[in-house]
């Protein structure tokens, strides 16, 4: 399996608190994401990085903010949680190219009281 | 907006039966990827598929890329209580910076009987 972790893997917190998850991966690959997952919706991308400091938006991107300061960390925030964003989150990463397979870690569960 | 739409979004069936599920969108794909989710876990590769018409098989499934490259579907035989999980297909999207960022499907849930 590709080295790829998220944390925490659960977390609570109240509306209007910022929020950051955590990705991290082992496998040098080029490209990182952050998706959402709610029933219904399947996968839902919400940011992107290609490479250290280059990201772009995917199409759920509104109130999240991402980072990659260096190869294997890729940090999803939530400036102001509201209810609405309580879902799992899942990461994955790819070496790049068309074809090239996504590798998922295992998820965070956020919940927003 | 690419987008890609599955159906059905629920199946429920006996062990030992056949099924299908289609991922269908209005616009080109130059390859497209099927993922098995299980409970708890992130989504797992079963396959990409890549040339119009192409018709791939693992073990017991089947899967084909319409010859207009703008939808795909999994053929499973003989379904197994072990093939219960939740089916997304996968696109490349168009990115303005020429970037590779990957489209999921709606996701069809199965559940295998035993």
């Amino acid at each position: 399996d590709a080295g790829i972790t998220q944390s925490p893997r659960h977390k609570v917190t109240e509306t209007g608190t910022p929020v950051t998850l955590r990705c991290h991966q082992t496998e040098n690959h080029r490209y990182m994401y952050w998706y959402r997952q709610d029933p219904g919706h399947g996968l839902r991308l919400i940011h992107y990085s290609y490479g250290v400091k280059d990201t772009d938006k995917g199409e759920v991107s509104d109130g999240y903010s991402v980072s990659r300061s260096k190869t294997e960390d890729f940090l999803l925030t939530l400036e102001s949680a509201t209810s609405s964003q309580t879902s799992v989150y899942f990461c994955a990463i790819s070496r790049g190219g068309n074809n090239s397979p996504l590798h998922f870690g295992n998820g965070t569960r956020l919940t927003v009281t | 907006t690419q987008l890609l739409e599955q159906s059905p979004q629920f199946l429920s069936i006996q062990e030992g039966e056949n099924l299908t599920v289609y991922c269908n969108s209005s616009s080109v794909f130059s390859s497209l990827q099927w993922y098995r989710q299980e409970p708890g876990e992130g989504p797992v590769l079963l396959v990409t598929v890549v040339t119009g018409g192409e018709v791939k098989k693992l073990k017991r499934l089947t899967f084909q890329f319409g010859d207009a490259r703008k939808d795909s579907s999994l053929h499973i035989t003989a379904a197994q209580p072990g093939d219960t999980g939740l089916y997304l297909c996968a696109g490349p999207g168009v990115s303005t910076s020429g970037t590779y960022k990957y489209i999921f499907g709606t996701g069809t849930r199965l559940k295998v009987l035993a």
